[in-house]
């Protein structure tokens, strides 16, 4: 089976940094994607880690340790079009994702 | 470059109804892969198409079906809807050699 688990909501201020975490049981592992979600649209990608480390991408980094089974998102400089869901995905065989809930965010002036 | 489309955008069935929805590729792409999203809650892998043939599947009873086609589109469809099948439906699609997974707008399906 996949477990992955993501807290469910959090608040920050605007121009502040949050970190959202993610930790994962699952039968295989061939990398971990981070998704944004807007209510009611599609998922949009943001970034994927498959070795452990730090990738950065603007504003957005994200940080993997496969022997933990944990990864974050950081958010940096945060503006009032961040608030949104963040899911988290796993890799497992054929190209296949299994999702968190999704982290709620919600930017606060 | 097309990204992932989806139809219908929106979709009002009643129990015991079939519903079919359709998804275009991203240009490039050969997989398509479909997740059913709850209220809520994360999106669920329903199935992925490769070559026309299904290639993984989910925790999904068989009246989730779905079919892929030479040009690479697909369609979802759903027999004996159940209130419970009431959620937003996703395509993504995606290289099959492990390539990042885009997804397409979705189609909201409310089943009364």
């Amino acid at each position: 089976g996949q477990n992955i688990d993501q807290p469910t909501e959090m608040t920050a201020t605007e121009g502040a940094i949050v970190q959202i975490n993610c930790t994962y049981q699952t039968s295989g592992f061939n990398g971990l994607f981070w998704y944004q979600q807007h209510a009611g649209e599609a998922p949009t990608f943001l970034s994927y880690n498959v070795l452990d480390g730090l990738e950065e991408k603007g504003r957005f980094s994200s940080f993997l340790s496969r022997s933990k089974g944990y990864s974050y998102l950081l958010l940096k400089e945060l503006q009032m079009k961040d608030s949104a869901s963040y899911l988290c995905a796993v890799r497992v065989g054929n190209n296949r994702l299994a999702f968190g809930k999704g982290n709620q965010v919600v930017v606060i002036p | 470059e097309t990204g992932v489309t989806q139809s219908p955008t929106h979709l009002i069935k009643t129990r015991g109804q079939q519903v079919t929805l359709r998804c275009s590729s991203q240009s490039g792409h050969n997989t398509v892969s479909w997740y059913q999203q709850a209220l809520g809650q994360g999106p669920q892998f329903i199935f992925q198409y490769y070559r026309e043939e299904e290639n993984g599947r989910g925790n999904f009873p068989p009246r989730f079906s779905g079919l892929q086609f030479p040009n690479y589109s697909s369609e979802l469809n759903v027999n004996a809807l159940e209130l419970d099948d009431s959620a937003l439906y996703l395509c993504a699609s995606s290289t099959h050699e492990g390539g990042t997974q885009y997804f397409g707008p979705g189609t909201r399906l409310l089943v009364l």
